[in-house]
């Protein structure tokens, strides 16, 4: 069964620093998103994206992050300038269609981000 | 606003014992609602979903859940569950409208021991 991937599974940066995590959707879905999730806390809703462009954002998703589908499979989430509340671990997700109703989300298995 | 509280952070069973994994929503318009899986070290997997029609739902390795309109619940049930169902569930609502994201519960860890 097709899978979301994600990479690195652990990426370690020290404040102030830029990182860029990567995922790579199922290759026929068209909407793309990612979430984050806070050792401890719940799973957020950082940004969705769809045709090139940001279809939905939350109050998270402040100038500090970007994403950016930079060829055919890649879809990426860039931390401008690390903090160390930063620190979680980042989800990918994809779905064929935009609605719930047909497409469900898939979720990569995540990447853990340490910001020290 | 949406939001999804689940009403247990932690419980722990024997395996083979019943269990119920509680979710409460607040929405003002109609919402999608699913039950979300995370196994250690892994990411989401989507356990069942609530879209309309029957109020108890199927989903996948013998789980069920009862969507209740009237208390605002959509709680998660297994009659028996197994060591392998050790893991975190999560309750997530969407609303009805395209591209919308999920909002999730804090997250239920399910601890199953023999």
């Amino acid at each position: 069964e097709p899978e979301v991937t994600q990479t690195p599974s652990h990426q370690v940066t020290q404040m102030g620093q830029e990182v860029i995590l990567r995922c790579v959707p199922i290759s026929n879905h068209l909407y793309f998103y990612w979430y984050r999730q806070i050792l401890g806390q719940k799973v957020e809703f950082l940004v969705s994206f769809y045709n090139n462009e940001i279809s939905e954002k939350s109050e998270i998703f402040d100038d500090q992050f970007s994403v950016e589908r930079p060829d055919g499979s890649n879809f990426t989430l860039k931390i401008r300038s690390t903090k160390l509340e930063d620190s979680a671990m980042y989800f990918c997700a994809s779905s064929e269609f935009g609605s719930s109703y047909n497409s469900p989300l898939h979720f990569g298995n995540g990447t853990r981000l340490t910001v020290t | 606003a949406q939001s999804v509280t689940q009403l247990d952070s932690q419980v722990p069973v024997f395996e083979e014992a019943p269990v119920e994994l509680r979710c409460n929503y607040s929405s003002s318009v109609s919402v999608y609602l699913f039950w979300y899986v995370q196994y250690p070290n892994q990411g989401l997997q989507l356990l069942l979903k609530y879209l309309s029609g029957s109020t108890l739902v199927k989903g996948i390795n013998g789980f069920e859940a009862e969507f209740n309109k009237s208390q605002t619940s959509f709680h998660l049930r297994k009659p028996s569950v197994h060591i392998s169902d050790t893991a975190e569930y999560f309750c997530a609502v969407s609303l009805n409208q395209a591209g919308t994201a999920l909002i999730f519960g804090k997250g239920t860890t399910l601890s199953v021991s023999s």
